[in-house]
């Protein structure tokens, strides 16, 4: 039984660029979240989604960020136009339910913006 | 608004050792709190999962308890080993904003062969 797989691992892009970020949860798995982890700072909740919903976006900056869960497929959260603050570790976890069960992390993608 | 602390910030210890690990949370209103670990690169995996409801979660050599009402939560590493060389993350699940958990900074712990 697979994790949560992400990919990529590695992300360079520059100043400008679009940043794709992956992630496939675990099987059975319907509820996924976005961390980002910024160099000397905590882990800070970015969305959470439940297929093709979004339920909680709180984290998530107003302006380039955006996230998506569809019916097939990955979830993939999009960074348009990335700056050099972007630069940090993103991390995918998933559920089996929203509050009873423990979150599975993927390995993250770490993105660099040069 | 949750905030999660984690003391102390870095550890280290001879190997054999005992250990306990801090967290406290300003807000009792939870649904759950996981105790993670993270090697260096990596992401995070899951140690511990306390619901609310209770007062402590074991398995092996980890030992965690809740007390709610306090706000606090310890994570007990015994017979310590090089192996566990790892930061530990505590994170709160929020009530009301299930499945958003807070995290603390962590403790970056270091065992000594």
């Amino acid at each position: 039984n697979a994790g949560v797989m992400q990919n990529p691992r590695h992300l360079v892009r520059r100043r400008g660029q679009e940043a794709r970020l992956r992630c496939s949860p675990m099987k059975g798995h319907s509820h996924v979240y976005w961390y980002r982890q910024l160099p000397e700072e905590g882990l800070k909740f970015m969305v959470y989604l439940q297929k093709e919903n979004i339920i909680d976006e709180s984290g998530m900056p107003k302006e380039r960020f955006s996230a998506e869960f569809p019916k097939e497929g990955p979830s993939i959260l999009r960074i348009q136009q990335v700056v050099r603050g972007d630069s940090a570790a993103y991390f995918c976890a998933s559920s089996l339910d929203r509050v009873n069960s423990p979150l599975h992390f993927g390995n993250g993608t770490r993105l660099t913006v040069t | 608004k949750q905030e999660v602390t984690q003391i102390p910030a870095a550890l280290s210890v001879p190997e054999g050792e005992n250990l306990v690990l801090n967290c406290s949370f300003t807000d009792s209103a939870i649904y759950n709190l996981q105790w993670f670990r993270q090697d260096p690169g990596k992401g995070l995996t899951s140690l511990l999962l306390i619901q609310s409801s209770q007062r402590e979660q074991t398995s092996g050599r980890l030992n965690a308890s809740l007390d709610k009402s306090s706000g606090r939560s310890t994570l007990y590493i015994a017979a310590s080993q090089p192996g566990d060389s790892a930061t530990y993350l505590c994170a709160v699940s929020v009530y009301n904003q299930g499945g958003k958990l807070i995290f603390g900074q962590g403790t970056e712990l270091s065992v000594k062969p």
